[in-house]
């Protein structure tokens, strides 16, 4: 199984700041890695896929880089609506049943 | 705009049986392939299964395999996961979700969730 690891666990970070969330793999997941956000009470929404392309109305705010086992997601200026739980996901394998997902990174104000 | 709203969760007896509905909307359903996904409380995201947009191909987590059944109704616009033999280590809330294609592709579209507890 690959285990997706993220890092830190949670933040603290005030309103227009830079954030950069990690995420690891414990094997190459090439860029088959997706990023999501989860506000309380609401479903998750896709960030960005593919590693670096953002997902359909996704602000530019938000980037992603890496490849590999390593991976970031970037939100270049904090806005109060980005206060959420932050999943990495790696789909690099069919079928999927080795698909795994991160245990998220909580993004809340400082 | 796409939604996926989730209903049949409730509290079940270990060994019992569970069915749950997903009502999709939003965009055209026979032509995309549907996932289970569910997280457990206090624990990470876990995909279930999934099933192909003509409903001929399915695949299940290890965990599931043998116990769920994962199905749609195209022209009813509903995907349904059937859960027999549950276990505790079921409990969770369920999620239906999109995917963009039916390969190497991320969940383009979540639905909230319908909770499941498996408890005597």
């Amino acid at each position: 199984e690959i285990v997706m690891t993220q890092s830190p666990a949670t933040l603290s970070v005030s309103p227009g700041e830079r954030v950069t969330l990690s995420c690891r793999a414990s094997q190459s997941v090439s860029s088959n890695l997706a990023w999501y956000q989860r506000k309380p009470g609401q479903a998750p929404r896709l960030l960005m896929f593919g590693a670096s392309t953002r997902a359909t109305g996704i602000p530019a705010r938000f980037s992603g880089s890496g490849s590999g086992t390593e991976f970031t997601l970037t939100i270049s200026s904090l806005q109060s609506e980005d206060f959420a739980v932050y999943y990495c996901q790696q789909y690099n394998n069919w079928p999927p049943t080795t698909w795994t997902f991160g245990q998220g990174t909580k993004v809340e104000i400082k | 705009q796409v939604q996926l709203v989730e209903s049949g969760g409730g509290v079940v007896q270990p060994g019992r049986s569970l069915r749950l509905s997903c009502a999709a909307s939003g965009f055209t359903f026979s032509s995309f392939a549907m996932n289970w996904v569910r997280q457990a409380p206090g624990k990470g995201l876990e995909w279930v299964a999934v099933i192909s947009s003509d409903g001929i191909n399915k695949y299940y987590a290890d965990s599931v395999k043998g116990r769920f059944t994962i199905s749609r109704d195209s022209p009813k616009n509903t995907l349904y996961l059937q859960m027999n033999s549950l276990r505790a280590e079921d409990t969770a809330v369920y999620h239906c979700v999109r995917m963009l294609t039916f390969g190497f592709a991320p969940f383009d579209y979540w639905g909230q969730g319908t909770l499941v507890t498996v408890s005597s």
